[in-house]
């Protein structure tokens, strides 16, 4: 049973371009959340979806910044003419349902952006 | 404003010895908490977790401490093995509120041989 997929693993971006970061939860999961994580911080909550619904996103920066679960294929985080400050790890989680935080939300291994 | 603070960026313990992370939160109505522990370029994975009408949850070496009037909780790794050097993250969450973890910066724990 594959984990939580999240690629790439590696983006580089100049200043001014797009970066989209793409994550495939684990089979039967149709819960996603998309974490930040700067340089000696923790995880910084960014956004709740369910398959086509976004449910919270009070972590979402208010410009440049998107996120989408479509009935069919990955989540997809989306930055917008990215800034040296989105140079971060960008970790997403999945659960089976409403529950996941106590049960634990399961992690994928994160993309980590560097903009340059 | 940190909601959640881990305020021993390391911790260094010989293998065999107990070690404790600890774990302070400001919000009363955080009811659910969860420790993670994370290894370099991997995602954080979930190890315990202890609801608020529990003051303690135990799950083989690892044991979690809830005190609530404190507001302070903590993590007991016995024996400590080698293979527990990692950076260990508290997250908290509200029941019935959002999904959304609130975590805090995170302990390096080393077990020394």
């Amino acid at each position: 049973n594959a984990g939580v997929m999240q690629n790439p693993r590696h983006l580089v971006r100049r200043r001014g371009q797009e970066a989209r970061l793409r994550c495939s939860p684990m089979k039967g999961h149709s819960h996603v959340y998309w974490y930040r994580q700067l340089p000696e911080e923790g995880l910084k909550f960014m956004v709740y979806l369910q398959k086509e619904n976004i449910i919270d996103e009070s972590g979402m920066p208010k410009e440049r910044f998107s996120a989408e679960f479509p009935k069919e294929g990955p989540s997809i985080l989306r930055i917008q003419q990215v800034v040296r400050g989105d140079s971060a790890a960008y970790f997403c989680a999945s659960s089976p349902f409403e529950t996941g935080g106590t049960l634990g939300q399961y992690f994928g291994p994160g993309t980590r952006l560097t903009v340059t | 404003d940190q909601q959640v603070k881990q305020n021993s960026p390391s911790l260094s313990v010989q293998e065999g010895r107990i070690s404790i992370l600890n774990c302070d939160y400001t919000n009363s109505m955080f009811d659910y908490f969860l420790w993670y522990k994370k290894y370099p370029a991997e995602g954080p994975t979930f190890l315990i977790s202890i609801s608020s009408i529990k003051d303690k949850n135990e799950d083989g070496r690892f044991t979690v401490f809830l005190n609530k009037s404190a507001k302070h909780l903590s993590l007991h790794i016995v024996p400590s093995q080698p293979g527990d050097s990692a950076v260990y993250f508290c997250a908290v969450k509200t029941q019935g509120g959002s999904e959304k973890l609130v975590f805090g910066k995170g302990t390096k724990l080393t077990v020394n041989p």
